[in-house]
């Protein structure tokens, strides 16, 4: 099962870019990354998720490297909403089903 | 995510009570996983679900018990046995597809006293 592991916390000020990574050296072959934000006494929010290279939506980008042991979730221009806990998720296989176990997260602060 | 309905939102126990835990899902998807969340920490898997009539043991599935005898449903008994019984219990659902994420819903909060 691949280990995901993050920095425990982060801080940014409104309208800078922000950029969160997430290490998983054991990724399996089928495995994609996806990457949740979570606010307080609610469940995650699904951000983005990928398999290789680069993905971005309206919200945020996902760098993934060549070697997939680690990905980098970009968050643009961020203002004080994006303040929450961000996880990175690694084992939602294609075609199949797997135990999928989460990281400890990263608590992104964003000041004014 | 409004294709799962977690209730209650919010759930109080008086200690030695078994309490259960509704998941209803309309997603149509196959498999559905049980987290249990302290407050500041991470997600922790206590039991999940490929399909029907047959669920897995995730890293803290002591003091919990489950049963899948719908595709729609999921519920999770917090049983006496579970020492510290009070989180946030949340359940995610997916199925296996090229670009199908884990959707969560919204959480119970369960308070024993």
């Amino acid at each position: 099962l691949a280990k995901t592991t993050q920095p425990i916390s982060m801080d940014s000020y409104e309208g800078q870019e922000v950029n969160i990574t997430c290490s998983h050296n054991n990724i399996a072959t089928n495995d994609y990354i996806t990457w949740y934000q979570q606010f307080p006494s609610q469940g995650p929010r699904f951000i983005i998720q990928g398999y290789k290279t680069k993905v971005t939506n309206e919200v945020a980008s996902l760098f993934i490297p060549a070697d997939r042991k680690s990905s980098t979730l970009s968050l643009p221009r961020v203002s004080l909403s994006d303040t929450a806990v961000y996880y990175c998720l690694v084992g939602v296989p294609r075609g199949g089903y797997n135990k999928l176990i989460f990281g400890a997260g990263t608590r992104l602060a964003v000041h004014p | 995510d409004g294709g799962i309905t977690q209730s209650p939102k919010y759930l109080f126990r008086k200690e030695g009570q078994n309490v259960t835990l509704s998941c209803e899902q309309n997603l149509n998807h196959d498999a559905m996983y049980w987290y249990r969340q302290d407050p500041g920490q991470g997600l922790r898997l206590i039991y999940y679900s490929q399909i029907v009539n047959d669920f897995q043991k995730g890293d803290i599935a002591e003091g919990y018990s489950v049963s899948r005898e719908k595709k729609e449903s999921f519920p999770l008994t917090v049983t006496s046995a579970q020492k510290n019984p009070t989180a946030f219990y949340l359940c995610a659902t997916y199925s296996p597809g090229r670009d199908s994420p884990l959707h969560f819903g919204n959480g119970t909060r369960l308070t024993v006293t």
